[in-house]
């Protein structure tokens, strides 16, 4: 069973402060997926990384795709209520398996005003 | 642009029940998903459509659970003498097509209670 550790599972910060949430695996990524989900919504997708090493950028999101392709990170500057959400990593695996993507089991935001 | 739509929103049954959760996607796109959220377990992937055709079913949780689609659209989830632990968020998610890395765009949800 192909596995996504994603950490920290809960993180409440005060508006202002920056945070990382960590997203790592055994397996090789073809790709790699940052969703944010809001309750009773489904997951909108925020970025897509597909080449190691890869750093994208997304207003104060910065995201960041492992050089072996096995893990992932995203950042958030200077936090706002607004971020608050559940934060999933998701990805495709380079060596076959279900056409579905695993995801994490997410990463619950609290921003606090 | 309508986006995926999925119906019930809500879904409250009792134990041994049948229920069928619907998904119609967004217009053109070849691929359907389907997924369960339950609390502490994540998102699971449990099975896909290209076209009308479902290539893998291994990922359905036992054999209460089946999908269709038809006409390259609209999709069922079945679920059968439902129980307790089937209680969860299903997920519909659908793509341009079901090529790797695709981008998948999700609906809301149904949310099931089985009571």
């Amino acid at each position: 069973t192909q596995l996504l550790e994603q950490s920290p599972q809960f993180l409440s910060i005060q508006e202002g402060e920056n945070l990382t949430v960590y997203c790592n695996s055994s397996s090789v990524f073809s790709s790699l997926q940052w969703y944010r989900q809001e309750p009773g919504e489904g997951p909108v997708l925020l970025v897509t990384v597909v080449t190691g090493g890869e750093v994208k950028k997304l207003k104060r999101l910065t995201f960041q795709f492992g050089d072996a392709r096995k893990d992932s990170s995203l950042h958030i500057t200077a936090a706002q209520p607004g971020d608050t959400g559940l934060y999933l990593c998701a990805g495709m695996y380079s060596g076959g398996g279900a056409d579905g993507l695993t995801f994490g089991k997410g990463t619950h935001l609290i921003i606090q005003p | 642009g309508a986006g995926v739509s999925q119906s019930p929103s809500n879904k409250v049954t009792e134990k041994g029940k049948d229920v069928e959760l619907r998904c119609d996607p967004i217009s053109g796109h070849t691929a359907l998903y389907w997924y369960r959220q339950s609390l502490g377990q994540g998102l699971e992937f449990l099975i896909y459509f290209q076209g009308n055709s479902a290539p893998d079913k291994s990922g359905l949780p036992s054999d209460r659970f089946s999908a269709e689609r038809t006409g390259g659209s609209v999709s069922t989830l079945t679920i059968q003498r439902t129980q307790q632990e089937d209680s969860a968020v299903y997920l519909c998610a659908s793509s341009l097509s079901s090529f790797r890395g695709e981008t998948q765009y999700f609906g809301p949800g149904t949310r099931l209670l089985v009571l």
